[in-house]
């Protein structure tokens, strides 16, 4: 059975970079197409973006600019990197498993972490 | 971009049924999906491909998708269905979530 853990700093100031790590058990990650979905407190889910092992990836055009998805097979994690945070970029990451392809279900998600951005 | 709807809060009493929609343009030419998700949780997949349920989900969620609307379905609703629901749809390789609806069971 799948399993995903989100593990990063909890706290990021505003104009830096926020990174987590999301890592994979139960399951080879080079796969399925792997996700980072985010939840500002008390609002609903946003997409952020998706990759594949290839190198395949695609973001939410909101934030294409600043962010980048990679994957490393060599330690079945993936990351989320999002470049000069504000505010508004508080929220729980989620990473999830997108299950069937390119408009697959999402099947599986993590547990989530509150990412605060804060001086 | 794309955009689905829903409404933002449903009631249903215990036992009855509870409708959710989601709308968005043709929406029924592409597959939808639902997603549960109890305080403090996270998201569990409850429909997928419009209609088929994943193993775990009670048989009373269903789902249907035709036109512009996709509609979420609880039969018998129980106390532990009260969540948030959200439909999903893929658009262009691109994952559109709607913005939610508040299911609470009077």
């Amino acid at each position: 059975q799948v399993q995903l853990q989100e593990s990063g700093p909890g706290l990021v100031k505003p104009a830096e970079t926020l990174s987590l790590t999301c890592t994979v058990s139960g399951v080879s990650i080079s796969s399925y197409y792997w996700s980072w979905i985010r939840q500002p407190p008390g609002k609903g889910l946003e997409w952020v973006g998706y990759s594949y092992y290839r190198g395949s990836t695609n973001y939410n055009p909101s934030l294409q600019s600043r962010v980048a998805i990679s994957i490393d097979t060599s330690k079945n994690q993936y990351s989320l990197k999002l470049t000069s945070v504000i505010a508004a970029d508080t929220a729980i990451y989620y990473c999830a498993r997108v299950y069937g392809g390119i408009s697959g279900r999402i099947d599986s998600w993590g547990q989530g972490t509150l990412v605060t951005v804060s001086s | 971009s794309y955009e689905l709807t829903q409404p933002p809060s449903v009631s249903v009493s215990p036992g009855q049924t509870a409708s959710i929609t989601c709308s968005g343009d043709k929406l029924g030419g592409k597959s939808a999906y639902w997603y549960q998700q109890r305080a403090g949780q996270s998201p569990v997949l409850a429909i997928y491909q419009d209609n088929k349920r994943p193993s775990g989900i009670p048989e009373r969620f269903s789902g249907s998708n035709s036109g512009n609307t996709a509609t979420l379905t609880i039969s018998g609703t129980q106390a532990m269905d009260e969540a948030d629901y959200y439909c999903q749809a893929w658009d262009n390789s691109l994952v559109v979530f709607g913005g939610g609806t508040k299911l609470t069971v009077l």
